[in-house]
């Protein structure tokens, strides 16, 4: 069935730090790929997305491009700042198993420290 | 912008009692879901819906049970509580079956059983 891993936490760096974190997925057909951001007490809010092969999605200095041929989806931001400090989800949905429903990665924790 | 809204942040319960957790979406969406999440478990998908009066069972429908009266609202009934319910439970909601769709979480209800 389909899945989804990433890197395990927590990843923890300096303010200015450059940020990475990975995400590969095993799917059948055309899955689209998300990233999620849960900060301290709150629910999960869409970070960004890409529905295709070779898409770059990308929202408040973060980017991911889906790597079909690495079955990947790595998480970056040039320069980290405390306030990006959260727990990142990784997601993907559709491919041949069309429902609406989402299948998560396990959620990597970032702290940046000033 | 989509809502979803959980009708309480915080919740105390004992164990054996009833207990109902609301959530209502303000987007027209056909899907609903329930998730609990618990350290190092990551989201675990509890129920979900298509549609009015219709329910499917997730990865951990035990102990729980699901109401969808209306298009707008889904609710999740933990039937006689227990200590090991204790846990922050998430609905989301997302327009269709379609892939590529995310999903729009609400800020999540934290449960305490006693």
């Amino acid at each position: 069935g389909n899945s989804v891993t990433q890197m395990e936490g927590p990843v923890t760096l300096s303010e200015e730090a450059f940020l990475t974190i990975n995400c590969t997925y095993t799917a059948t057909g055309y899955p689209s790929l998300f990233w999620y951001v849960q900060y301290p007490g709150e629910g999960l809010q869409l970070l960004l997305k890409a529905t295709k092969a070779d898409d770059k999605g990308s929202n408040k200095g973060f980017e991911a491009t889906y790597r079909k041929e690495t079955t990947s989806f790595h998480l970056e931001k040039g320069s980290v700042q405390v306030s990006d400090s959260a727990v990142y989800f990784c997601a993907l949905s559709g491919g041949s198993s069309n429902t609406g429903k989402l299948i998560f990665g396990q959620g990597t924790t970032l702290q940046v420290k000033p | 912008d989509v809502k979803v809204t959980q009708s309480s942040r915080y919740l105390v319960k004992r164990t054996g009692e009833k207990v109902f957790l609301e959530c209502v979406q303000d987007m027209d969406h056909e899907n609903m879901f329930w998730y609990r999440q618990d350290p190092g478990l990551g989201l675990r998908l509890i129920y979900f819906s298509y549609d009015v009066k219709m329910k499917e069972k997730g990865d951990i429908p035990e102990g729980y049970s699901v109401s969808r009266e209306k298009k707008e609202r889904f609710s999740l009934i933990l039937e006689s509580a227990s200590t090991n319910q204790t846990s922050m439970y998430l609905c989301a909601s997302n327009p269709s079956r379609g892939g590529g769709q995310p999903q729009h979480f609400g800020d999540g209800t934290r449960l305490s059983i006693l």
